[in-house]
């Protein structure tokens, strides 16, 4: 079954900080990727997406995210964090054109003035 | 503004009515969505349309609904048979089914 999983439900950081979070999708062959974020009472919006081509994928906000292949990851990192990138994180995955997206759990990061 | 309309925001019903729920698009989008999200189960596929008068189940159909009579539009009814029908229902679009999806803000529903 397909399946994409994302490890850790909460997050909580200071400004500044560094941010890394994990991403793993259990499905072979071609996939595309895709990372959404919630802000607190807005829509889920689309940070970024990889279809195929260059691995490191840059999105809105200062985002980025590195599909390796051999690791089944997708995770998501801002070198810098702000307090308004406190929202909740989900992590999808597509296995082939066509196929419907697979959401992970989802991850809620809050920063910390 | 193009963009994807939901209503009501809140709604509010008591064990056993149907209820139905609104999804509007003007993006010219194919394909059209409707997600359960759960605290801690990200979001689950209800149904799916690729084209107007077609859709397909997802992965937790049971006790919904839906019809696509019309491009823009892809209302979801709450069935009487949902055993868990409280939760936020959202609705997206693509342009394909391989494309990126688009979500509109979502409706919370209650049932009482």
């Amino acid at each position: 079954a397909q399946s994409v999983s994302q490890h850790n439900h909460h997050v909580i950081l200071s400004e500044a900080a560094s941010l890394e979070l994990g991403c793993n999708y259990s499905y072979g062959g071609t996939v595309n990727l895709f990372w959404y974020v919630q802000y607190p009472g807005q829509h889920l919006q689309l940070l970024l997406k990889y279809f195929s081509g260059d691995p490191l994928v840059k999105g809105i906000k200062g985002f980025e995210a590195e599909f390796i292949k051999s690791k089944f990851s997708f995770n998501l990192r801002k070198p810098s964090v702000q307090w308004s990138d406190t929202a909740e994180y989900f992590c999808a995955g597509q296995r082939d054109a066509g196929n419907m997206l697979t959401f992970g759990g989802g991850t809620r990061l809050m920063v910390k003035p | 503004d193009g963009g994807i309309t939901q209503s009501p925001k809140y709604l509010f019903r008591k064990e056993g009515q149907n209820v139905t729920l609104s999804c509007e698009q003007n993006l010219n989008h194919d394909a059209m969505y409707w997600y359960r999200q759960d605290p801690g189960q990200g979001l689950r596929l209800i149904y799916y349309s690729q084209i107007v008068n077609d859709f397909q189940k997802g992965d937790i159909a049971e006790g919904y609904s839906v019809s696509r009579e019309k491009k823009e539009s892809f209302p979801l009814t709450v069935t009487s048979a949902q055993k868990n029908p409280t939760a936020f229902y959202l609705c997206a679009s693509s342009m394909g089914t391989s494309g990126a999806q688009y979500f509109g803000p979502g409706t919370r529903l209650t049932v009482l």
